[in-house]
């Protein structure tokens, strides 16, 4: 089992739709959760860390259930500029190195 | 600014060459990781390192090395003995403690000829 799953993709939505991508870990110790995004042949970029009581930042809500083991970030009201790949990201701790990436989910918002 | 640069953007090599990437930061981060992305995958972890002299390798070290003698360098070698080098190379830092998030710098994409 991959120490990190997400949604295979790619989700292929109108403008203004609402999305929501999925993300599961498989180490019950991992202390931190983030979501990245990836434009084509760019580096990934933090979008938003994922706390415990879940947080928001303007159009985008994450959410973390650690008795689940499950991640999930929600884009409301997409726009064409969320088009990217969005990563998942954990980490198992241990000063800080051991970050695992999911494979990623691809986001295609169309006109 | 305070950033990642690598350097270059892309590079050419002939097989059987060594060749070296650059990553500087200077954002004072102790961690440094280099990462290995090949079209559609994920990123895979290639080495780290916690502090100044010291680096542990990744889930693919083979065919690479790095050396880590000033805080804001991390150079990757790619050698010759990596069989299939090709691919998007992306540098990363970040602050020591297990709730600190990475940044990465802009990547260079490594063909061999």
């Amino acid at each position: 089992r991959k120490e990190v799953e997400q949604d295979p993709g790619p989700f292929n939505v109108p403008e203004g739709a609402t999305v929501a991508f999925n993300c599961t870990y498989s180490n019950s110790a991992s202390q931190s959760f983030f979501w990245y995004r990836q434009d084509c042949r760019k580096e990934p970029k933090l979008l938003m860390s994922v706390y415990s009581s879940g947080n928001e930042d303007g159009r985008f809500t994450a959410q973390l259930n650690r008795a689940s083991q499950y991640i999930s970030l929600l884009i409301r009201d997409s726009k064409l500029s969320d088009s990217a790949t969005y990563l998942c990201v954990v980490n198992l701790g241990n000063y800080g190195q051991n970050f695992v990436f999911g494979p990623g989910t691809r986001l295609s918002v169309l006109p | 600014d305070g950033g990642i640069t690598q350097s270059p953007k892309y590079l050419f090599r002939k097989e059987g060459q060594n060749v070296t990437l650059s990553c500087e930061q200077n954002l004072n981060h102790d961690a440094m990781y280099w990462y290995r992305q090949d079209p559609g995958q994920g990123l895979r972890l290639i080495y780290y390192s916690q502090i100044v002299n010291d680096f542990q390798k990744g889930d693919i070290a083979e065919g690479y090395s790095v050396s880590r003698e000033k805080k804001e360098s991390f150079p990757l070698t790619v050698t010759s003995a990596q069989k299939n080098p090709t691919a998007f190379y992306l540098c990363a830092s970040s602050t020591r403690g297990s709730y600190n998030e990475q940044f990465f710098g802009p990547g260079t994409r490594l063909t061999v000829l």
